[in-house]
């Protein structure tokens, strides 16, 4: 079954610098990969996702992320971030089968930006 | 106008109770699901459910049922009501009948408590 892992729980970024956020993946074919951002108390937002073709993906909000097969990983990036980003951010691979033709998702990584 | 609504967004009950929760998308999307956020932020998905197919994930107990009276709709009713039932419920739709490899758009959430 698929499964994704977002190694870190929170992250500390001062405004203005840049950001990484890890996800790693499970899946035994291509997979289908998406980012999503949740605001305190809101629903979660599509900021990019990977399909196909060119493995580096641009997003909303000024953020890209990278797909690498070979680390099974697919990377979310910021050049700068500022205090509205504070948020908490999820990866996600959708995958056919295997319970719900839905999106598996990481745990989340909480966002924190000291001013 | 909103995309995905549901009502209400708090409810607060008591256990062993029945209650419903309310979903409408107005994207005309074809496919539509319920996902449980629970305490430590862990999205997984419960149902997907098209005008076709209910695909249920096998871990939701079988007290969580989805009712959908039309395309735009999809409810999520739950039966005998238990403690570890207090979570956020998130619904989301896609366009097409491929959920693993689409942009699913999500509702802002119901807070359920189970007192």
């Amino acid at each position: 079954a698929q499964s994704v892992t977002q190694p870190d729980i929170h992250i500390t970024v001062s405004e203005g610098a840049s950001l990484e956020l890890r996800c790693n993946y499970s899946y035994g074919a291509t997979p289908y990969l998406f980012w999503y951002v949740q605001s305190p108390g809101q629903g979660l937002q599509l900021l990019l996702k990977y399909f196909s073709g060119d493995t580096l993906v641009q997003g909303i909000k000024g953020f890209e992320a990278e797909f690498k097969r070979s680390q099974s990983s697919f990377n979310l990036r910021k050049p700068s971030v500022h205090w509205s980003d504070a948020a908490e951010y999820f990866c996600a691979v959708g995958a056919h089968g295997g319970g719900a033709d839905g999106l598996t998702f990481g745990k989340g990584t909480h966002l924190i930006i000291q001013p | 106008d909103t995309a995905v609504s549901q009502t209400p967004k708090y409810l607060v009950t008591q256990m062993g109770n029945d209650k419903s929760i309310k979903c409408e998308q107005n994207l005309g999307h074809d496919t539509m699901y319920w996902y449980k956020q629970d305490s430590k932020k862990f999205l997984k998905i419960m149902f997907s459910y098209n005008n076709k197919e209910l695909i249920i994930n096998e871990t939701v107990p079988n007290r969580f049922s989805p009712k959908s009276p039309d395309k735009a709709h999809l409810n999520l009713h739950i039966n005998s009501l238990e403690l570890g039932d207090s979570a956020v419920y998130f619904c989301a739709s896609s366009e097409g009948l491929a959920g693993y490899q689409e942009t699913q758009y999500f509702g802002p959430g119901t807070r359920l408590l189970v007192l």
